[in-house]
């Protein structure tokens, strides 16, 4: 089982419209999450990072969190065709390291 | 904000040669930095961490002797690949601990911009 799995993608959606970018980790002591965009060619930048049960948000950017069902989430509001890019979910593992999901491609179409 | 530089960029080579790339943390003290490995459509790898003045610890699968790994300073760190072949050609990335786990997230990573080894 991997740890830190996505849906590859590709996810499609109309500009404006909301992104939903799913993922699940196998370790439960797992406590950071973090979400990471990448553009091709380009280091992954961080967008968001949770800790704490429940959503958190940043501008268009919502984390959510749910321990129990081992589940983060990201939702991206009125979607922009530069938000198009790959989305890296990593979790900060009970051993200290931060393992990476294979990312989620995400296209706004205009 | 934090930044995390590498060094170079890009590189090519030939096979049977050796790469050295460099990783600086800019504006703060890491002691500890990661080495991660992207191959095309796929996600980083973590290969190995490493930590200031001691031996890096590798991942399971990651050949210690192959990919060298110096961390001399609480800035800098470096990655040898010795006598790479075409299937090392892969993007290489670091990332650096805050040591003194400044901001929200008491001890964030930040990625360096990458680099691109290619193989010949």
């Amino acid at each position: 089982q991997k740890e830190v799995e996505q849906n590859s993608g590709p996810l499609s959606v109309p500009e404006g419209a909301i992104a939903s970018l799913n993922c699940t980790y196998s370790d439960r002591g797992s406590q950071s999450f973090f979400w990471y965009r990448q553009y091709s060619g380009k280091s992954p930048e961080l967008i968001m990072f949770i800790y704490s049960n429940g959503d958190k948000e940043d501008g268009r950017f919502t984390a959510q969190l749910n321990k129990a069902s081992q589940y983060v989430s990201l939702l991206i509001r009125d979607s922009q065709p530069s938000d198009s890019a790959t989305y890296l979910c990593a979790a900060k593992t009970s051993y200290d390291k931060v393992i990476f999901g294979p990312g989620t491609s995400l296209s706004v179409i205009p | 904000g934090a930044v995390v530089s590498q060094h170079p960029s890009r590189v090519i080579c030939k096979s049977g040669t050796s790469v050295k790339i460099e990783c600086r943390s800019l504006d703060f003290q890491a002691t500890t930095m990661f080495w991660y490995r992207q191959f095309p459509k796929q996600s980083l790898m973590l290969m190995a961490t490493s930590n200031e003045g001691s031996k890096a610890t590798y991942e399971q699968g990651v050949e210690k002797d192959k990919f060298l790994i110096n961390h001399a300073s609480l800035t800098l760190s470096t990655l040898t690949v010795t006598s790479a072949h075409p299937e090392d050609s892969s993007f290489y990335i670091c990332s650096a601990r805050d040591s003194y786990g400044n901001g929200e997230l008491g001890n964030e990573q930040f990625f360096g911009p990458g680099t691109r080894l290619t193989v010949l």
